[in-house]
């Protein structure tokens, strides 16, 4: 079953923080996070492993809680730049081994 | 790091014709190689997984005779939209699981 994301889109000024959610029914073996423009590949940010672990880089940070079904992603003092859709990805390893998207996030950020 | 190449960027085709698209990976090899849809504003569904040698695995809903996957060797994975429709344009993009999954380019297809 896919990742819900919330919220679906948010528009923000530029230097404004958001703030960017992927729960799960089940728990996660892992979650990636990336950014997507318009008409190009996703670009991979971060992947979280362990229960409670938080990452980032720059303003861009991700935590993942203890039971592992729910991710978020943090952006502070966000630019232009940070303009495009988020998802988060996870695998599926019970039966079929695959790896899916959540449902994404519409992100703009404005001047 | 890990590239996967793949073509055609966009490709125009008529309704009722088939196309095919690649996805190469470069120095290394994917056992495995999973196809996406994406239709616009919507997130990235996946279709089936390849795998070299075995059949590919379609998900749920996903017509097996209507998109052809073969993984012939380590390198290459195709695509193959048979019969293509206008309901059938979108974005198919690749990904190999290596370095946090790797992308394709993506191919914008537009069936008129």
């Amino acid at each position: 079953q896919q990742p819900v994301q919330s919220p679906q889109a948010v528009i923000l000024r530029e230097g404004e923080d958001a703030v960017i959610n992927c729960s799960s029914s089940k728990a996660l073996y892992s979650v990636h996070w990336y950014r997507q423009k318009h008409g190009e590949a996703p670009v991979f940010l971060m992947i979280l492993l362990k229960g409670g672990e938080q990452k980032g880089h720059e303003k861009i940070s991700a935590s993942f809680n203890e039971k592992k079904q729910q991710s978020s992603l943090y952006l502070t003092a966000s630019q232009l730049s940070y303009s495009g859709t988020y998802f988060c990805g996870t695998e599926r390893t019970s039966g079929t081994y695959k790896y899916i998207f959540g449902t994404g996030t519409r992100l703009k950020v404005l001047a | 790091g890990a590239v996967v190449s793949q073509h055609p960027s966009w490709v125009i085709c008529k309704s009722g014709t088939s196309v095919k698209i690649e996805c190469r990976s470069l120095d290394f090899q994917a056992t495995t190689m999973f196809w996406y849809r994406q239709f616009p504003k919507q997130s990235l569904m996946l279709m089936a997984t390849s795998n070299e040698g075995s059949k590919a695995t379609y998900e749920q809903g996903v017509e097996k005779d209507k998109f052809l996957i073969n993984h012939a060797s380590l390198t290459l994975s195709t695509l193959t939209v048979t019969s293509a429709h206008p309901e059938d344009s979108s974005f198919y993009i690749c990904s190999a699981p290596l370095g946090g999954y790797t992308f394709g380019s993506g191919t914008r297809l537009t069936v008129v």
